[in-house]
């Protein structure tokens, strides 16, 4: 049971390079969520899929896409790469929008932009 | 400004040592989680408390959350090497919209042999 799988694990982009992150889940869950962390800055939600078809914007969207390809795919999309999207990117996912049940989170994606 | 501020960012202590880290906000909370987070992995989920005042125990570890609901802290008695990881605190605010989960900043934990 892999619960939450981010491909790749780790990335180097040049400025201006488009490319996608992957997510998949086999949990069954309803809910999947970008993230990405910045040391000293903590977990900033980039993106949110509440359901199957639906996508909302988190704290910081900008630069970014996502599509929620079916109930157990949801990936990241950088466009045009910027140096201050160097990050460890996490996809997490939760049974429901209860936020009192946890956050399964996948291990992760660093990406450097150069 | 972070909306939940932890402290300290850094904790190197010993084997057998005991310790507290601490998760503070001006706003009410609903609800606060701890993860811990290990090199190279995804954090996982600790513990979620809800009422304020409520403690909870996991084995050598106690979760607090404050009477007012703005804070919460987490006690390890007799630290092993194998509790060192980052520890993260994360909340839904009652000002925050769509009820979005915040994240402090994290408390990094060395416990050294």
């Amino acid at each position: 049971n892999a619960g939450v799988t981010q491909t790749p694990k780790f990335q180097v982009l040049k400025t201006g390079q488009s490319m996608t992150l992957q997510c998949a889940q086999d949990m069954n869950h309803n809910s999947m969520y970008w993230y990405r962390q910045d040391p000293g800055m903590g977990l900033r939600l980039i993106y949110y899929s509440a359901s199957e078809g639906t996508t909302d914007k988190g704290e910081v969207p900008n630069g970014y896409n996502v599509s929620r390809l079916n109930k157990r795919e949801f990936s990241l999309r950088l466009e045009s790469a910027a140096p201050s999207q160097t990050s460890v990117y996490f996809c997490a996912t939760r049974v429901g929008l209860s936020y009192n049940s946890p956050l399964h989170f996948g291990n992760g994606t660093r990406l450097t932009v150069t | 400004t972070q909306l939940l501020e932890q402290s300290p960012q850094f904790l190197s202590i010993q084997e057998g040592e005991n310790l507290t880290v601490y998760c503070n906000s001006s706003s009410v909370f609903s609800s606060l989680q701890w993860y811990r987070q290990e090199p190279g992995e995804g954090p996982v989920l600790l513990v979620t408390v809800v009422t304020g005042g409520e403690v909870k125990k996991l084995k050598r570890l106690t979760f607090q959350f404050g009477d007012a609901r703005k804070d919460s802290s987490l006690h390890i008695t007799a630290a092993q090497p194998g509790d060192t990881g980052l520890y993260l605190c994360a909340g839904v605010s009652q000002e925050t919209s769509g009820s979005r989960l915040t994240f402090g900043e994290g408390t990094q934990l060395t416990v050294n042999p």
